[in-house]
């Protein structure tokens, strides 16, 4: 089955500095991949879709500048946290789908734990 | 725009005991339906999903959820549970133009207590 990896599961970075947190499908190519925020206790909040080539679609209030999306290949994806603060420690999911058929569910990588101190 | 709503909070239920958990969804246009699992500091796992045909569908782990368009529903069954679906379920909901972008419910946690 398809086989999204996530790394790393947990970081924690000081103030100020930036984290980078990396999306890979394993067994599939992946055109489109999907970058999620989940706060405590709370439900999952779509940040972004990352394109294969091309620049990142951002979603209403997520800021690019901060967090930068980067999909170079057909199986790797990159989030970078910059210029991290407190207020941005949370957990971070990442999915993505085989084929070209977009809707028929999508594999959620493991999540990454971020600790912002 | 789409919406999704988990009619429970919280779901605290007895071994082998049936559950039900509730999602109501809206929508303007035609969409497919998720249910995932969500372990401790765990990514989602997919349970089963409803993209068109029969409204019953069957999923993992012994889970089956029914979609009722004329209510707008996609509640998530499962007849006898186990300790081990202690964990957090989130609805999702899809539209067909817009592939790939859920909208997720915020989510219902099920207890399984002995």
């Amino acid at each position: 089955g398809a086989v999204v990896s996530q790394h790393p599961s947990r970081v924690i970075c000081k103030s100020g500095t930036s984290v980078k947190i990396e999306c890979r499908s394993l067994d599939f190519q992946a055109t489109t991949m999907f970058w999620y925020r989940q706060f405590p206790k709370q439900s999952l909040m779509l940040m972004a879709t990352s394109n294969e080539g091309s620049k990142a679609t951002y979603e209403q209030g997520v800021e690019k500048d901060k967090f930068l999306i980067n999909h170079a290949s057909l199986t790797l994806s990159t989030l970078t946290v910059t210029s991290a603060h407190p207020e941005d420690s949370s957990f971070y999911i990442c999915s993505a789908s085989p084929g070209q058929s977009n809707n028929y569910g999508y594999t959620f990588g493991s999540g990454t734990r971020l600790t912002v101190v | 725009a789409q919406s999704v709503t988990q009619l429970d909070s919280q779901v605290p239920v007895f071994e082998e005991a049936p559950v039900e958990l509730r999602c109501n969804y809206s929508s303007s246009v035609s969409v497919y339906l998720f249910w995932y699992v969500q372990y401790p500091n765990q990514g989602l796992q997919l349970l089963l999903k409803y993209l068109s045909g029969s409204t019953l569908v069957k999923g993992i782990n012994g889970f089956e959820a029914e979609f009722n368009k004329s209510q707008t529903s996609f509640h998530l069954r499962k007849p006898s549970v186990h300790i081990s679906d202690t964990a957090e379920y989130f609805c999702a909901v899809s539209e067909n133009t817009n592939a790939g972008k859920s909208t997720f419910g915020d989510g219902t946690t099920l207890t399984v207590k002995p």
